[in-house]
């Protein structure tokens, strides 16, 4: 079936600089998309959505853009923090939210 | 307010033998999830609970069985453990309808 995935598994990046996490979906019938953060020992967290009928949604320090045409979706972080450091998953609605496919994660690493 | 709560965080079993994760959550939401995360392969949904008294079947129920006991509860029963369910188990809950799942902090699994 279709999966979302991700284009890098590891990122690194200066403490202040801004933070861009990929994702690639494939599914074209996805209309509602998640980032989710995970600190090391805990669940997941919920960052931010983004609906389909949207391009971009700013929220606090993080943005995200939807790029339909070639089925990408990114994370921005501005001004990356080290308690920033985390994996962070993109996960995809295809119509239900009981069925959210999530992708493999991005452990975002910020260097002092 | 305690969100999401899963027990136990850890256990240790023999293959062949059963156990029940339980999990609870006090935000009155109607749906609830139970999620296996393995390395590099990201979250994956075993069985979710749209609402009290009903089950559905996720991306990897075989070898599992859930119960939802009442509103705030929904538990996840391994009746004959193997090592490929070595994993972390996540709950989560929702309001319905939304992709803002809450997640518990994990139970840690391991099947000898």
């Amino acid at each position: 079936g279709e999966s979302v995935g991700l284009h890098l598994p590891t990122l690194s990046v200066q403490e202040g600089d801004n933070s861009i996490i990929n994702c690639a979906y494939s599914n074209s019938a996805s209309d509602y998309f998640i980032w989710y953060k995970q600190e090391s020992g805990k669940g997941p967290q919920f960052i931010i959505d983004i609906r389909s009928n949207m391009d971009k949604r700013q929220g606090q320090r993080v943005t995200v853009l939807l790029n339909k045409t070639v089925k990408h979706l990114s994370l921005q972080i501005a001004a990356t923090q080290p308690g920033d450091s985390a994996v962070y998953f993109c996960a995809e609605n295809p119509g239900s939210a009981r069925q959210l496919t999530f992708g493999s994660g991005t452990q975002l690493t910020v260097l002092p | 307010n305690a969100g999401v709560t899963q027990t136990p965080k850890f256990q240790v079993l023999k293959t062949g033998q059963s156990m029940t994760l339980q999990c609870a959550q006090d935000m009155n939401h109607n749906s609830m999830y139970w999620y296996r995360q393995d390395p590099g392969m990201g979250l994956r949904l075993i069985y979710y609970s749209a609402s009290e008294g009903t089950t559905d079947k996720g991306e990897v129920p075989n070898g599992y069985n859930v119960s939802r006991l009442n509103k705030r509860e929904f538990s996840l029963r391994l009746e004959s453990a193997a090592p490929s369910q070595t994993s972390v188990y996540f709950c989560a809950s929702s309001e319905e309808g939304t992709g803002e799942l809450f997640f518990g902090e994990g139970s840690r699994l391991t099947v000898l």
